[in-house]
């Protein structure tokens, strides 16, 4: 079955540190992926997406997301958190295998950033 | 801007009583679907419509059903609630494989 897995399931981190979360996916095929974030008390909103052409992708925020196909992985980058990060993450595939285009999400990751 | 919204943020039913979970998007999205939301379990696709009357099963659709009687509006209902359907319910709407979220529901059933 598809399935996506996420590395982290909680992440503390200090204001200025780097981030990397890790994703995997386990999909034969082509695949659109993407990383949402849900701030507390918000709704879930897109942070970047891959579909297809250069790699690396970045989004709002100063976040970035390198996909390597070879490792099915899509791994979510900051250089410098910010208090304001503080958010659950969650990586999503959507494999595309010519019905309706579902999302699989992975577990999600918690990331609290201390001042 | 889009906008998904849903009918309640906060719901209490008790165990066997039927309940609505209202959703409506603005976007003219052709799909919609009903997704719960569980910590350390991420996000579970319930069901999905890609059209006004048409429905598929996602990977947990038990105890569950929908409605999608217009293009912008699309129900949950629990025929029968019991205490494991407590959980945040999230609606997206979407189209060319990306999907919006609204604020979600959370349900407690008592």
């Amino acid at each position: 079955a598809q399935s996506v897995s996420q590395h982290n399931h909680h992440v503390i981190l200090s204001e200025a540190a780097s981030l990397e979360l890790g994703c995997n996916y386990s999909y034969g095929g082509t695949v659109n992926l993407f990383w949402y974030v849900q701030y507390p008390g918000q709704h879930l909103q897109l942070l970047l997406k891959y579909f297809s052409g250069d790699p690396l992708v970045k989004g709002i925020k100063g976040f970035e997301a390198e996909f390597i196909k070879s490792k099915f992985s899509f791994n979510l980058r900051k250089p410098s958190v910010q208090w304001s990060d503080t958010a659950e993450y969650f990586c999503a595939v959507s494999p595309l295998s010519g019905g309706y285009n579902k999302l699989i999400f992975g577990a999600g990751t918690r990331l609290a950033v201390h001042p | 801007d889009v906008k998904v919204t849903q009918s309640s943020r906060y719901l209490v039913k008790r165990t066997g009583e039927k309940v609505f979970l209202e959703c409506v998007q603005d976007m003219d999205h052709e799909n919609m679907f009903w997704y719960r939301q569980d910590p350390g379990l991420g996000l579970r696709l319930i069901y999905f419509s890609y059209d006004v009357k048409m429905k598929e099963k996602g990977d947990i659709p038990e105890g569950y059903s929908v409605s999608r009687e217009k293009k912008e509006r699309f129900s949950l209902i629990l025929e029968s609630a019991s205490t494991n359907q407590t959980s945040m319910y999230l609606c997206a709407g979407g189209a060319d494989n990306e999907q919006f979220f609204g604020p979600g529901t959370r349900l407690t059933v008592l």
